[in-house]
């Protein structure tokens, strides 16, 4: 099946600066791709729609500022979260589509900031 | 609002016997739905779809269905194993739309 990759895998910043979460497919090309993000023991809530060559779309609730999103080629996507605060502590993960509807999904990024 | 829930959080089965997982939804827009299994630490891993003209899908040890009226779906795993302990997660979408709205999940056990 298709291979979403995401990097960093787990990373731990400080209050106040800004994080770059890389998602990659692999084997394929993704227009789309989604990015999610899930507390623990909770749903994974969607975050926005990133779009090759055009502006993200962002969910209700989500602050456009706060998480950056550039999805500058076929084949990355990446989230920016600026200005990282302790409640922005969560696991990230970015998926992208199918040939059909389900969603390939990258392994996540775990972040921490202190 | 969640739109698509799963009440049980939580469920443990014997090795070998069948595990039912159950998920609810709201939205009537939905027509696609799929099955996803989680680890801890790790995105998840599609397991199974079906769409809203079908209402059973089978693929090996797992089967969905589907019960538009009551707008009710589930997973049945047949038969468990002690690997498939994990937490499952149903998801919905509308057609011509990719996002997927997730449920709760369901943490699944499965005792040897």
């Amino acid at each position: 099946g298709a291979v979403v990759s995401q990097h960093p895998s787990w990373v731990i910043c400080k209050s106040g600066t800004s994080v770059k979460i890389e998602c990659r497919s692999l084997d394929f090309q993704a227009t789309t791709m989604f990015w999610y993000r899930q507390f623990p023991k909770q749903s994974l809530m969607l975050m926005a729609t990133s779009n090759e060559g055009s502006k993200a779309t962002y969910e209700q609730g989500v602050e456009k500022d706060k998480f950056l999103i550039n999805h500058a080629s076929l084949t990355l996507s990446t989230l920016t979260v600026t200005s990282a605060h302790p409640e922005d502590s969560s696991f990230y993960i970015c998926s992208a589509p199918g040939p059909r509807w389900e969603q390939y999904f990258g392994p996540g990024t775990r972040l921490t900031v202190t | 609002d969640q739109q698509v829930k799963q009440n049980s959080p939580s469920l443990s089965v014997q090795e070998g016997r069948i595990s039912i997982l159950n998920c609810d939804y709201t939205n009537s827009m939905f027509d696609y739905f799929l099955w996803y299994k989680k680890y801890p630490a790790e995105g998840p891993t599609f397991l199974i779809s079906i769409s809203s003209i079908k209402d059973k899908n089978e693929d090996g040890r797992f089967t969905v269905f589907l019960n538009k009226s009551a707008k009710h779906l589930s997973l049945h795993i047949v038969p468990s194993q002690p690997g498939d302990s994990a937490v499952y997660f149903c998801a919905a979408s509308v057609a011509g739309f990719q996002k997927l709205v997730f449920g709760t999940g369901t943490r699944l056990l499965v005792s040897p």
